[in-house]
């Protein structure tokens, strides 16, 4: 099966700091969207990028889909940027692999 | 922006007992979803549902699980006789069609302790 593999797996920024945080797949894919889920475990959707560059906010994100990888970025870390964020592949038919995430703490 | 709403947000039951998790998809999608992440794991995909019937579903959604849309706007999961290592965080989810190139939109979820 296609693997997603996520780096770092854990990071902690001091507020305000930039972060860069890198998807791998390893397959081409029909869609790919990055979720943060916050401390409570709620998952919030942040872009649907199967290819190109969205930005919204101090959140951006780049899917360069022939070489297979996904970044997301975000400036200006504040506390309330903490939990994990997730990658997410989809080959068709709705159904999505997720990496393992990579947990971000972000400390005042 | 439209949401897809999941009650409810946390549920305890008793092993044994059986479970339903409702979802409201966005309203002109066609094509709903339903998750699962047990605590420290992976999400993992269950089942997908289009025309009121099931499309594809993992090896995880067994006997035990099924899936309705009872209404035009609600989209359920029931778990039956449930146990202990089905506690988890269920995630439902829409789109507007199916095969990619269309957003995936994901509810927040619902908390599952089983008791």
């Amino acid at each position: 099966g296609i693997q997603v593999e996520q780096s770092p797996p854990d990071l902690i920024l001091q507020e305000g700091a930039n972060s860069t945080l890198r998807c791998n797949f390893s397959d081409s894919v029909n869609n790919l969207q990055w979720f943060h889920q916050n401390p409570w475990g709620q998952l919030i959707n942040l872009f649907y990028i199967p290819s190109g560059t969205k930005q919204n906010g101090r959140l951006s994100a780049t899917t360069v889909a022939t070489e297979r990888y996904s970044l997301s970025y975000i400036s200006s870390s504040q506390t309330t940027d903490s939990g994990v964020y997730f990658c997410a592949v989809e080959l068709g038919g709705g159904q999505f692999y997720f990496g393992t995430g990579t947990s971000l703490t972000v400390i005042p | 922006e439209p949401e897809v709403t999941q009650t409810p947000s946390h549920q305890v039951t008793q092993m044994g007992q059986e479970v339903i998790l409702r979802c409201v998809p966005i309203s002109n999608h066609l094509y709903f979803y339903w998750y699962r992440q047990i605590l420290g794991q992976k999400v993992e995909f269950l089942v997908s549902f289009y025309n009121n019937e099931i499309s594809e579903k993992s090896e995880i959604f067994d006997d035990q699980f099924s899936v309705e849309r009872p209404d035009g706007s609600n989209f359920t999961l029931k778990i039956r006789s449930t146990k202990l290592e089905d506690s988890a965080m269920y995630f439902c989810a829409s789109s507007p069609g199916g095969g990619g190139h269309y957003g995936y939109t994901f509810g927040s979820g619902t908390r599952l302790t089983v008791v």
